[in-house]
């Protein structure tokens, strides 16, 4: 069935280190892929999303790349910083069918 | 701009005891959902409004949950009787959507951390 998988974590990094959260999905149609971001003791919030194949969203740094062929859509900042430690989901929207789909959620720590 | 506004923000309540969680969408948006948040099961989708009317409540777990939306700036989900399995954080999401598909940021509010003894 449509799913998102993401790698478990938590994942832990020092200051300026180069991040990578992998997510992989399985859809019927094309769906839009999304990255949401929660802070600690807050909601989910929209931090990046691509609507096609070979898009990129970018935002505060981190960037990811609609990849058809892998089915992926991996989540990458080249220095992170210590504000950037929560929780990072992957999500994925099925158009046709009216669906969205979160993964379990991946949590970062980013150590000064 | 309000965001999305959900009381109370923390609810600590006896195993039995009914629970009343409420959420105020952003005002124009005629989307809603209500998120379930534990470790174990992550977040789950309970229930999705499109213009106050329940779209999708596949996700809801049981009886014992229901959820309203009376208008377009306010809605309910309650828990009657409440148990310790429910405690988790409730989420309540809106967004804009037209013919009753979803569209694709939703703006989540800060959540009811609920804790049932």
């Amino acid at each position: 069935g449509d799913s998102v998988t993401q790698m478990e974590g938590p994942v832990t990094l020092s200051e300026e280190a180069f991040l990578t959260i992998n997510c992989t999905y399985t859809a019927t149609g094309y769906p839009s892929l999304f990255w949401y971001v929660q802070y600690p003791g807050e909601g989910l919030q929209l931090l990046l999303k691509a609507t096609k194949a070979d898009d990129k969203g970018s935002n505060k740094g981190f960037e990811a790349t609609y990849r058809k062929e892998t089915t992926s859509f991996h989540l990458e900042k080249g220095s992170v910083q210590v504000s950037d430690s929560a929780v990072y989901f992957c999500a994925l929207l099925l158009h046709n069918f009216n669906k969205f789909y979160f993964g379990s959620g991946t949590k970062l720590n980013v150590k000064p | 701009d309000a965001g999305v506004i959900q009381s109370p923000r923390h609810e600590v309540t006896e195993m039995g005891q009914e629970v009343t969680l409420r959420c105020k969408p952003i005002s124009g948006h005629n989307s809603l959902f209500w998120y379930r948040q534990t470790m174990m099961r992550g977040l789950e989708l309970l229930i999705y409004f499109n213009n106050n009317v329940p779209i999708d409540d596949s996700g809801m777990p049981e009886d014992r949950f229901s959820a309203k939306m009376p208008n377009a700036s306010f809605s309910t989900l309650k828990i009657q009787p409440s148990e310790p399995r429910d405690s988790a954080v409730y989420f309540c999401a809106s967004s804009s959507a037209s013919g009753g598909k979803y569209q694709e940021t939703q703006y989540f509010g800060p959540g009811t951390r609920l804790l049932v003894l």
